[in-house]
């Protein structure tokens, strides 16, 4: 599992109210990604991070922010939660360069915005 | 952008039988092409990495296929087995930092 853990793993939350999901990582690797997957898109990358307090949008960014003070750890905050965000949302690592970049995801955190 | 298409979205077949699973790209200047399985309720795994420099990569009953030029990579599963079923997602990586993804095949093996 690349050493990455995602918490909390489920979360009923209200309307309006601002949410974080926390990933962590036990490898010091430099990229790290949040997506969301939803039935029939895939999934999307919301944010990523390049190293310590260097962030980067995705393609479905409206709604969400990030955060990433220490390499271990990347925050995804919803700021005032909306049902369109009820998803999973997976965390993801990248590891080597170029050619040999690859993907390792957490276990997904299912969030349900009611 | 990146288009990332996988058919079909989703697979029934016999045990034992031999399958090819199917994911093609838009733009062709990638870096490499990862195979991923995901089972319900769970994370992806990570199959098979094909760097852009090669045509293929094998781990046991999987082989991973890539042509760059056309846009095209297939999972090959040899004599497929219950365990087996579970959704298998493509992801390309341009020269970005980002992956992009297909939406899955959904493959169930009937024992």
């Amino acid at each position: 599992d690349a050493g990455i853990t995602q918490s909390p793993r489920h979360k009923v939350t209200e309307t309006g109210t601002p949410v974080t999901l926390r990933c962590h990582q036990t490898e010091n690797h430099r990229y790290m990604y949040w997506y969301r997957q939803d039935p029939g898109h895939g999934l999307r990358l919301i944010h990523y991070s390049y190293g310590v307090k260097d962030t980067d949008k995705g393609e479905v960014s409206d709604g969400y922010s990030v955060s990433r003070s220490k390499t271990e750890d990347f925050l995804l905050t919803l700021e005032s939660a909306t049902s369109s965000q009820t998803s999973v949302y997976f965390c993801a690592i990248s590891t080597g360069t170029l050619q040999s970049t690859e993907a390792f995801f957490g276990q997904g955190t299912r969030l349900t915005v009611v | 952008k990146q288009e990332v298409t996988q058919i079909p979205a989703a697979l029934s077949v016999p045990e034992g039988e031999n399958l090819v699973l199917n994911c093609s790209f838009t733009d062709s200047a990638i870096y490499n092409l990862q195979w991923f399985r995901q089972d319900p309720g769970k994370g992806l795994t990570s199959l098979l990495l094909i760097q852009s420099s090669q045509r293929e990569q094998t781990s046991g009953r999987l082989n991973a296929s890539l042509d760059k030029s056309s846009g095209r990579s297939t999972l090959y599963i040899a004599a497929s087995q219950p365990g087996d079923s579970a959704t298998y997602l493509c992801a390309v990586k341009n020269t970005g930092n980002q992956f992009y993804f297909g939406t899955g095949t959904s493959l169930t093996v009937i024992p």
